[in-house]
């Protein structure tokens, strides 16, 4: 089974700290995305990576940076953490290959105070 | 770039009836997902389906992608079938586009 962890289900940080949010999956796949969450609005493609040391802008970069350095691993990065950033964070990947069933990390609830 | 229309918003049932949700979108598609978001928030694959049916267990889908939609059934309902459920298309630029969901609450 295709497994995507994320490094916390549950954080808090205060207005203007530096906030890091790690992804690892296990099925060797090749592309990685970082979305948020919020009511109403459905899921928003923030970044994405499609090798290991490339990245791709989505629909909402402002804000954030994002980093792969490793196949299985990709971060998003808040710069600069602010209150409008409060969001459920969720990671996935899947492999472009024609066929791409996308799997899900557990989700992270960041709530920035 | 591609709409993605889920319909209704909102749907309560009793337990033990039946169901179906709408997905529209507005291009053609190289992939399509059906998910269920548990009240924890993990998101959970149902079907991938950018053509045809495939059924697993109470649940079945149909996509028509020559007239694009697709459609997702609940049959039986239960309890733990509560949650939203969301579709999700790729037209071939590596990325999903996520419609709004639609929240289910079956009732006891």
């Amino acid at each position: 089974d295709v497994k995507v962890t994320q490094s916390s289900r549950y954080l808090v940080k205060r207005t203007g700290e530096k906030v890091f949010l790690e992804c690892v999956q296990d099925m060797d796949h090749e592309n990685m995305f970082w979305y948020r969450q919020d009511p109403g609005l459905g899921l928003r493609l923030i970044y994405f990576s499609y090798d290991v040391k490339m990245k791709e802008k989505g629909d909402i970069p402002e804000g954030y940076s994002v980093s792969r350095e490793k196949k299985e691993r990709f971060s998003l990065i808040l710069e600069s953490a602010s209150t409008n950033q409060t969001s459920m964070y969720l990671c996935a990947s899947d492999d472009y290959l024609g066929y791409n069933e996308q799997f899900f990390g557990p989700g992270t609830r960041l709530t920035v105070l | 770039g591609i709409q993605v229309e889920q319909s209704p918003p909102d749907l309560i049932l009793q337990e033990g009836a039946n169901s179906t949700l709408r997905c529209n979108f507005s291009d053609s598609v190289n992939n399509l997902q059906w998910f269920h978001q548990n009240p924890w928030g993990q998101l959970i694959n149902l079907f991938y389906i950018p053509s045809g049916t495939k059924q697993n267990g109470r649940l079945s889908a149909t996509t028509v992608a020559t007239e694009r939609y697709s459609l997702l059934y609940i049959s039986s309902s239960q309890t733990t079938d509560s949650g939203v459920y969301f579709c999700a298309v790729d037209s071939g630029t590596y990325k999903y586009i996520f419609g709004t969901g639609t929240r289910l609450k079956v009732l006891a």
